[in-house]
């Protein structure tokens, strides 16, 4: 069955070091997509590609960088990870076009000591 | 921009009792409509959608149906039950694009 998986599902890093969250999807979408949830502020889009080679920056992209080499993954780095980049990440993945629905992955906790 | 408006609880139920979470939204154009559940631990995951107006999308007892005239999606259950416990998230698709546009979500516990 087709899925999207993402690693490390937990993951505790020191203020300042540079983190990458992996994201894998086997549903052969054009869309991959990076959110953040806190408490209070709900999902927020980071980064989202339309395909390969293809990125763009979401509301809240500040300090996260993405690339897309192929149709699969859609790797997230922080570069420099800050206190405030604490929280639980979600990729998801859908078709092309207007009102495909979203598929998500389990998610990543990430703590910045 | 587009933005969803829902009922943040969080919302307690007892067994068996009527569910009802409302969603408003704002969007231009002709936005499909979803509603997403969370367990504890979990992803997202979809419940059900609907693409027009009119349309009533049903999933798990779950109904919703998409009234353009009140821009509203609201979440029904008859009858919930205590695995029902969840976060439920109201989302919009874009008319023009392809991102979604999230509400903030409304946590519900039911309580047997």
């Amino acid at each position: 069955d087709a899925e999207i998986t993402q690693s490390p599902r937990h993951k505790i890093t020191e203020t300042g070091r540079q983190v990458t969250l992996a994201c894998h999807q086997t549903w052969n979408h054009n869309n991959m997509f990076w959110y953040r949830q806190d408490l209070g502020h709900g999902l927020r889009l980071i980064h989202y590609s339309y395909g390969v080679q293809d990125t763009n920056k979401g509301e809240v992209s500040d300090g996260y960088s993405v690339s897309r080499s192929n149709t699969e993954d859609l790797p997230l780095t922080l570069e420099s990870a800050a206190s405030s980049q604490t929280s639980v990440y979600f990729c998801a993945s859908s078709l092309a076009g207007p009102g495909a629905e979203q598929y998500f992955g389990p998610g990543t906790r990430l703590t910045v000591t | 921009g587009d933005s969803v408006t829902q009922m943040e609880g969080p919302v307690t139920l007892s067994e068996e009792a009527f569910l009802t979470i409302n969603c408003t939204y704002t969007a231009t154009g002709y936005p499909s409509l979803f509603w997403y559940v969370q367990y504890p631990g979990e992803g997202l995951q979809l419940l059900l959608k609907a693409t027009k107006a009119d349309d009533k999308g049903s999933n798990k007892g779950f109904e919703a149906t998409y009234r353009k005239e009140t821009t509203s999606f609201h979440l029904e259950k008859g009858s919930v039950q205590v695995s029902d416990s969840a976060v439920y998230f109201c989302a919009l698709s874009e008319s023009y694009g392809q991102n979604f546009v999230f509400g903030p979500g409304t946590r519900l516990s039911v309580l047997p």
